[in-house]
């Protein structure tokens, strides 16, 4: 079965601190791809990134960095310098087949990241 | 702005009460999606519906019934609901041959008193 944990519930941070949010999974699929994505607010999902399983390059972007480590099933996500604007609740998610053999995503529980000013 | 679009935003309902909510995307995608995000648990999968048909119920109630009238549309009626009904719906959609590519609406935020 597919599972993922983010241990972490909440964090708080003080703004241009760095904080990483941790992801650990479980699956038996040997193709499924990884997600991190960010729930403001506003509570719509936005999607950061997609990470296929034979892709084990860490990926920058801006402020934000990822790190896939196949050998522990971790895909933990960095922000660097954070602000204000990055309070939010971020997911991590995982692919997974349904009963029907559908392509669907299985996710944490979230991370609430409070940043402070 | 993902294009993916859902209404009402926010809803209060009672018991008794029918009501539903809708889901619309212009994105040329096959598949839509209905999730629940309960209070400190994991977004639950409710339905998937790829062409119109449905391919997959993970086991919801029947007071919630979907209904998808084309691949743009896709809508999720609500009767007799309970107060543990209480959360956030969420409409995703997929283009074909990448249902893990999912994009989200903004939800709407459900309140069953």
């Amino acid at each position: 079965a597919q599972k993922v944990t983010q241990a972490q519930t909440e964090i708080s941070v003080v703004e241009k601190e760095d904080v990483t949010l941790d992801c650990v999974y479980e699956t038996r699929d040997t193709t499924y791809y990884l997600f991190w994505y960010k729930q403001p607010p506003s509570g719509e999902l936005v999607f950061l990134i997609r990470r296929n399983s034979f892709d084990e390059q860490n990926e920058i972007s801006g402020r934000y960095s990822w790190n896939f480590q196949k050998s522990t099933s971790s895909f933990n996500f960095t922000i660097t310098a954070s602000q204000v604007v990055d309070s939010a609740v971020y997911f991590c998610a995982l692919t997974g087949l349904t009963n029907s053999g559908y392509s669907t995503l299985t996710f944490g529980k979230g991370t609430m990241l409070l940043v402070s000013p | 702005e993902t294009g993916v679009t859902q209404t009402p935003r926010h809803l209060v309902m009672g018991m008794t009460n029918k009501k539903s909510l809708k889901c619309e995307q212009h994105l040329g995608h096959n598949a839509m999606y209905w999730y629940k995000q309960s209070a400190k648990k994991p977004l639950e999968l409710m339905f998937v519906y790829n062409f119109k048909e449905q391919t997959e119920n993970n086991s919801v109630p029947s007071r919630f019934s979907p209904e998808c009238p084309n691949s743009s549309h896709l809508f999720l009626h609500l009767h007799t609901l309970q107060p543990e009904d209480s959360a956030l719906y969420l409409c995703a959609s997929s283009p074909p041959g990448r249902s893990y590519e999912q994009y989200f609406g903004p939800g709407t935020r459900l309140t069953v008193t």
